[in-house]
């Protein structure tokens, strides 16, 4: 199945700092989203881009799917952004129809 | 509104019980799934359904039941045969034709002592 690696694991920033987060999988996928998940453990979507570039507000993410990863930029962080990030793909078809691999997550700590 | 609910937010269990959570949404989707966080861990599939009375084994599968007798609902089972069942278990939908984006229910944590 498809591999799904997240880099850093840990991020620790003060409030206003900008961060990346990196997402690299093994296979193409047609799928791939961007979750938050805050201290009550919901899971938010952020970004459903299997390609291409989106912008929601301070965040933007860019997946180059021909090289197998994704970004999330995280800009002028606030202490709300701190919580878990998540990369998830998919290969949807098939019998693979929409499952979504999920990458360990890297855990974003903004200080005030 | 339209969403996702669970039920409920907690559960506690002892061990050897079967236990049922609750997932249903009102987003007309047709693909319907469950998944099993464990502490410090990326989501791990354990079933997902395309349509009504019908769904498939995910990665995790062993121990667990579900079913699909109406589009809006997919109720996941926790037997006595699952050998870790304490867990956050997360629900999910999305549209059955692309895109796949998945949406999530805000959970249940079980708690088997």
């Amino acid at each position: 199945g498809i591999q799904v690696e997240q880099s850093p694991p840990d991020l620790i920033l003060q409030e206003g700092a900008n961060s990346t987060l990196r997402c690299n999988f093994s296979d193409s996928v047609n799928n791939l989203q961007w979750f938050h998940q805050n201290p009550w453990g919901q899971l938010i979507n952020l970004f459903y881009i299997p390609s291409g570039t989106k912008q929601n507000g301070r965040l933007s993410a860019t997946t180059v799917a021909t090289e197998r990863y994704s970004l999330l930029y995280i800009s002028s962080s606030q202490t709300t952004d701190s919580g878990v990030y998540f990369c998830a793909v998919s290969n949807a078809g098939g019998t693979s129809y929409g499952k979504l691999t999920f990458g360990q997550g890297t855990i974003l700590t903004v200080h005030p | 509104d339209g969403g996702i609910t669970q039920s409920p937010k907690y559960l506690f269990r002892k061990e050897g019980q079967n236990v049922t959570l609750s997932c249903e949404q009102n987003l007309n989707h047709d693909a319907m799934y469950w998944y099993r966080q464990d502490p410090g861990q990326g989501l791990r599939l354990i079933y997902y359904s395309q349509i009504v009375n019908d769904f498939q084994k995910g990665d995790i599968a062993e121990g667990y039941s579900v079913s699909r007798e109406k589009k809006e609902s997919f109720p996941l089972t926790v037997t006595s045969a699952q050998k870790n069942p304490t867990a956050f278990y997360l629900c999910a939908s999305s549209t059955g034709t692309g895109p796949y984006e998945q949406y999530f229910g805000p959970g249940t944590r079980l708690t088997v002592t």
